[in-house]
């Protein structure tokens, strides 16, 4: 079964406004990742967080961590038409594995000019 | 850097061909990965490979599907017979360091039709 649930399972903004997306997990992590995959293409790697981490910072993205909650929160601020795609988070299998990582279902985000 | 090669881009196939996908990795990266995504369940693992050899293949369906990585710079994944509910992008992905948390690289997918 998967790791990740994302939460909505779809978003539509207007430019400007910002995005929120929500991943739960089940399990203890190392790291969590967060990854953008337009339509059709591959999936590109956002931002990793570790497990003691609790917010991190990547241009107009913050992401945020709750390992007691087991939870974390993707916020796209500003967002532009460009940022239409669908996002995924992604935690490792466990604690002590760094290779296997688990996707969850995805968010689709839209973004109106 | 070329990125993660899959071929190929698309296949149409009929039920009981054999199907065979394949990944060139970003040179250096010693993981490889397999994943399948489709519309109902989402993105799977179905194995993955460190310096060359499979490390967890729980993720396969089923005896139909098989991989090899016969070298660092190749990989296939193999369906035979492939069956319509195989129809699905198939994703290769790689990572520079295996057992260190990291990014994976996704290449662009095959996009697998069975009839």
């Amino acid at each position: 079964s998967q790791q990740g649930e994302e939460d909505p399972q779809a978003l539509s903004i207007q430019e400007g406004e910002n995005a929120t997306m929500n991943c739960s997990y089940k399990t203890s992590i190392n790291n969590l990742q967060w990854y953008r995959q337009n339509s059709g293409r591959g999936l590109v790697h956002l931002i990793l967080i570790r497990s003691n981490e609790r917010e991190k910072h990547s241009g107009r993205l913050r992401v945020t961590l709750d390992t007691s909650k087991k939870s974390s929160s993707l916020l796209i601020t500003a967002s532009r038409a460009a940022d239409t795609a669908s996002y995924f988070c992604a935690t490792v299998g466990g604690s002590y594995n760094t290779d296997k990582l688990i996707f969850g279902t995805g968010t689709r985000l839209q973004v109106f000019p | 850097d070329a990125g993660v090669i899959q071929s190929p881009r698309h296949e149409v196939t009929e039920m009981g061909q054999e199907v065979t996908l394949r990944c060139k990795p970003i040179s250096g990266h010693n993981s490889l990965f397999w994943y399948r995504q489709t519309m109902m369940r989402g993105l799977e693992l179905l194995i993955y490979f460190n310096n060359n050899v499979p490390i967890d293949d729980s993720g396969m369906p089923e005896d139909r599907f098989s991989a090899k990585m016969p070298n660092a710079s190749f990989s296939t994944l193999k369906i035979q017979p492939s069956e319509p509910r195989d129809s699905a992008v198939y994703f290769c992905a790689t990572k520079r360091t295996s057992g260190v948390a990291g990014e994976l690289f996704f290449g662009e997918g095959s996009r697998l039709t069975v009839l």
